[in-house]
């Protein structure tokens, strides 16, 4: 079975711009997460959506927003790029029981985004 | 708002010494999870702990989730350059958020 695909793999963009990113959960897998990890620290939480709906938000700010489609996919889209966006965009795919974020996150290998 | 503190941030060891990493939430967790990142890798799921005082092994891996579910520790005996990489512990908060752990960087020299 395939793992969790993200696209594109590198991505660069300029101040201002806007980007979006696209992920594909494994199969059987309802719950997306993306996750923003910039250089030298640990994952920061974004979103998670589970059976299309937003369950659960970071500390991000309304540049950034996302949505989750009937097949489970899901992209992260990021408004008016600022140079402190650059970072790895990381999504995770797992099975949500009804409480929430208890199960393993299974991750794509992400996106590298960097802002000139 | 919610913390997870890891100590060391970093850690060079020469391959077969011991190796440990600690992990500090402000607040109780319903469970606690280690993930693995390789140098230019993605977080790889390792283990998850959910029962106080919980105690798993995985090979030369043990981990350790504390009496009152708001620390857990990682250690690994006799390290290999195979275990290179950085060690995150994770939590979920309000069941809908999983917040990261600041990471311990492994190195193993040979």
């Amino acid at each position: 079975d395939a793992g969790v695909t993200q696209s594109p793999t590198h991505l660069i963009k300029t101040r201002g711009q806007h980007v979006t990113l696209r992920c594909s959960p494994i199969s059987g897998h309802k719950s997306v997460s993306w996750y923003q990890q910039v250089l030298g620290q640990g994952p920061q939480f974004i979103f998670q959506y589970y059976e299309k709906e937003e369950r659960g938000r970071g500390n991000f700010p309304d540049r950034f927003s996302a949505r989750q489609f009937p097949n489970y996919s899901s992209e992260l889209n990021v408004n008016a790029l600022l140079l402190g966006d650059s970072a790895l965009y990381l999504c995770a795919s797992s099975l949500r029981p009804p409480t929430g974020m208890e199960q393993p996150q299974h991750f794509g290998d992400g996106t590298r985004l960097s802002i000139l | 708002g919610q913390q997870v503190m890891q100590i060391p941030q970093y850690q060079h060891v020469q391959e077969g010494e011991d190796f440990t990493t600690y992990c500090n939430s402000s607040t109780t967790l319903s469970n606690i999870q280690w993930y693995k990142q390789r140098p230019g890798g993605h977080p790889v799921f390792l283990i998850q702990l959910v029962k106080s005082g919980e105690v798993k092994k995985q090979k030369r891996l043990t981990f350790q989730f504390g009496e009152a579910k708001k620390n857990s520790s990682l250690h690994i005996t006799a390290t290999q350059t195979t275990d290179v990489g950085t060690y995150f512990c994770a939590g979920p908060y309000n069941t809908d958020k999983l917040i990261f752990g600041t990471g311990t960087r492994l190195q193993v020299f040979p």
